[in-house]
């Protein structure tokens, strides 16, 4: 089956900690995005990916870092100076970039204790 | 900034009710128009777009919505729910010079039974 797959679903993570969340994809897609949804607030960008190897922030990258080594994989590291972490983050990708058609995987919950 | 407003965050309607959701954006030039949904436990999938011709544009499961230009709105509608349609629901806006995706804070809809 064709599809986005995020991993892990759940995290746990001690305050100071960095944390990386996994996201791949098996649809071919020239680009990757990573969305933060939190109740109340929709989903907001962190960053995305047009193509392997370049990656531009969102509105609200700041504490995330990513990478775009390769086509099928746009991981995200949450690093310590992310002021508020625990949040649930999806992970989407889209044949085309800019047309807004998105495929999202089923999301990773990270918890900071 | 380009933004999306959804007005209602929480809508209970019993079955055979119809259903109007409002979204409002505030970006002036193209746009491309959506409606996601993200049923309880599932994946967000895309509900319906608009980019261009008819205003009046139809999607899955019965589901519709309609593009206002002069309003800067694309509600969605449907005549008669089903307790299926119990979900979250997204507007979202691209603008197609920045090709960013902007999310709506969402709706939730309980249709009882």
């Amino acid at each position: 089956d064709g599809g986005i797959t995020q991993s892990p679903k759940y995290l746990f993570r001690k305050e100071g900690q960095n944390v990386t969340l996994s996201c791949e994809q098996n649809l071919n897609h020239d680009a990757m995005y990573w969305y933060r949804q939190d109740p109340g607030q929709g989903l907001r960008l962190i960053y995305y990916s047009q193509i392997v190897n370049d990656f531009q922030k969102g509105d609200i990258a700041e504490g995330y870092s990513v990478s775009r080594e390769k086509k099928e994989s746009f991981p995200l590291t949450v690093t310590s100076a992310q002021k508020n972490p625990t949040a649930f983050y999806l992970c989407a990708s889209s044949d085309r970039a800019g047309t807004g058609e998105l495929f999202f995987g089923e999301g990773s919950r990270l918890t900071v204790l | 900034a380009q933004s999306v407003s959804q007005h209602n965050h929480h809508v209970i309607l019993s079955e055979a009710a119809s259903l109007e959701l409002g979204c409002n954006y505030s970006y002036g030039g193209t746009v491309n128009l959506f409606w996601y949904v993200q049923y309880p436990g599932q994946h967000l999938q895309l509900l319906l777009k608009y980019f261009s011709g008819d205003p009046l544009v139809k999607g899955i499961k019965g589901f519709e919505a309609e593009f206002i230009k002069s309003k800067f709105s694309f509600n969605l509608r449907k005549p008669s729910v089903q307790w299926s349609d119990t979900a979250e629901y997204f507007c979202a806006v691209m603008n197609t010079g920045f090709q960013k995706l902007v999310f709506g804070t969402g709706t939730r809809l309980l249709v009882s039974p």
